[in-house]
């Protein structure tokens, strides 16, 4: 029973088109989170969530658009892909730090 | 601007010896600690932390260290195990950031048979 589950676990696409890459939690956490992984292996933050309300927003391009129907989900779209872009994307969850974040799997990303 | 460093991208130790991985922080304001473990096409898995207000936490085979006057911290295993072989990533936050993590580029422990 996945505690963090993204979909798809690995996503192939064209420059310029739109993508989604969706995020459930069955924790019960108040608090969800993007993060980006990329090509030298930094994990950053690029948005959170507590209880659908945006509480972090990083420096990220405008083209990422995150969406939260519910505090169970955590949703990221991305418009207009860039070669950039390419970079595997991580969800988690939170019910607050001290207890660490639980991390989806993953979704790599290749934009070609 | 690293705040969190790991400053050895891998490690090497033998079965049942001690792994040793470092962070360095720059950040001041940095009052919470963690370690997350990471498996190839896996998330990262939390680990153990530690609060500023503390040296040492302990669990199990893993310990952490913290000297707030160095910004360091370390992470122990006792005694490592093949399956411990992994990435290992430093994370700090601080309080009032909305526990946004800042994470260290991570550090690849094998350990050998």
């Amino acid at each position: 029973d996945t505690a963090v589950s993204q979909t798809p676990k690995y996503l192939v696409t064209q420059m310029g088109n739109d993508k989604s890459i969706k995020c459930e939690q069955n924790l019960g956490h108040d608090t969800m989170y993007w993060y980006k992984q990329d090509s030298k292996k930094f994990l950053k933050i690029m948005f959170s969530y507590n209880n659908k309300e945006l509480i972090i927003n990083e420096t990220v391009p405008n083209r990422f658009s995150p969406k939260s129907p519910d505090k169970a989900h955590l949703n990221l779209h991305i418009n207009s892909l860039e070669l950039g872009d390419s970079a595997v994307y991580f969800c988690a969850s939170s019910p607050g730090a001290d207890y660490g974040y639980t991390f989806g799997s993953g979704t790599r990303l290749t934009v070609v | 601007d690293q705040q969190v460093k790991q400053n050895s991208p891998s490690l090497s130790v033998q079965e049942g010896r001690i792994s040793i991985l470092n962070c360095d922080y720059t950040n001041s304001m940095f009052d919470y600690f963690l370690w997350y473990k990471k498996y190839p096409a896996e998330g990262p898995t939390f680990l153990i932390s530690i609060s500023s207000i503390k040296d040492k936490n302990e669990d199990g085979r893993f310990t952490v260290f913290l000297n707030k006057s160095a910004k360091h911290l370390s992470l122990h295993i006792v005694p490592s195990q093949p399956g411990d072989s992994a990435v290992y990533f430093c994370a700090a936050y601080s309080g009032g950031s909305n526990y946004k993590l800042t994470f260290g580029k991570g550090t690849l422990l094998t350990v050998n048979p």
